[in-house]
């Protein structure tokens, strides 16, 4: 089945204690992003990746970090988390050409305390 | 500044009624989304248009280029139908609009 992977699926964590969260899609998708969905603020962009080892920053990007060695993975990273970070997260995929939709993740919602 | 502008924020509706959804942006895009959020939270990706109309069974987005305006119809509404509804554009970047919550009474 077609799908992006997101784990995990909820995190609670502790300010400055890094974290990763995994983004798998099967679907060999060139582009893959990066979301964080707040109430009020709705969806904003933290990071995309047009290929392998192409990453550029999005709306907000101050205190995440990506990396993308593999088509497959764009793994998000938190070095020192704060709770202005506690957030639903999503990741998506889609291919690059026109006129095909994304594909997103199921969401990792993440409380920083 | 919003770049992406929805209405209405909420919307109720009875089973059987035309639902519409608009959205205005203020950016050159390359394509718009409508996306929509189940109460699950999980997003699916409904329509990416550059241009004209699309249809998916009773959904039907349309855009105007030249307005900057797009809308989402559903025809013949169901209670399944109750979700969050997004509008999104591309161009240097992903920008969202705030969503449209839907609520569909049987």
């Amino acid at each position: 089945e077609a799908q992006v992977t997101q784990n995990p699926r909820y995190l609670i964590t502790v300010t400055g204690k890094k974290l990763t969260v995994t983004c798998s899609q099967n679907m060999n998708h060139e582009y893959m992003s990066w979301y964080r969905q707040d109430p009020g603020l709705g969806l904003r962009q933290i990071y995309y990746s047009m290929n392998v080892e192409v990453t550029d920053k999005g709306d907000v990007p101050e205190g995440y970090k990506v990396s993308r060695k593999e088509k497959r993975n764009f793994p998000l990273i938190l070095e020192s988390p704060s709770p202005n970070q506690t957030s639903l997260y999503f990741c998506a995929s889609s291919p690059v050409e026109r006129g095909y939709g994304y594909t997103f993740g199921s969401g990792t919602r993440l409380t920083v305390v | 500044k919003n770049e992406v502008e929805q209405s209405p924020q909420n919307l109720t509706a009875q089973e059987g009624e035309f639902i519409t959804i608009n959205c205005s942006y203020s950016v050159g895009i390359s394509a718009l989304h409508w996306l929509q959020q189940h109460p699950g939270g999980g997003i699916v990706s409904l329509f990416m248009l550059s241009s004209g109309k699309k249809k998916h069974g009773r959904l039907i987005a349309t855009i105007n280029i030249q307005e900057k305006h797009s809308s989402l119809h559903i025809t013949a509404s169901h209670p399944r139908d109750s979700a969050v509804y997004i509008c999104a554009v591309t161009g240097n970047q992903f920008y969202f609009g705030t969503g449209t919550s839907l609520t569909v009474i049987p």
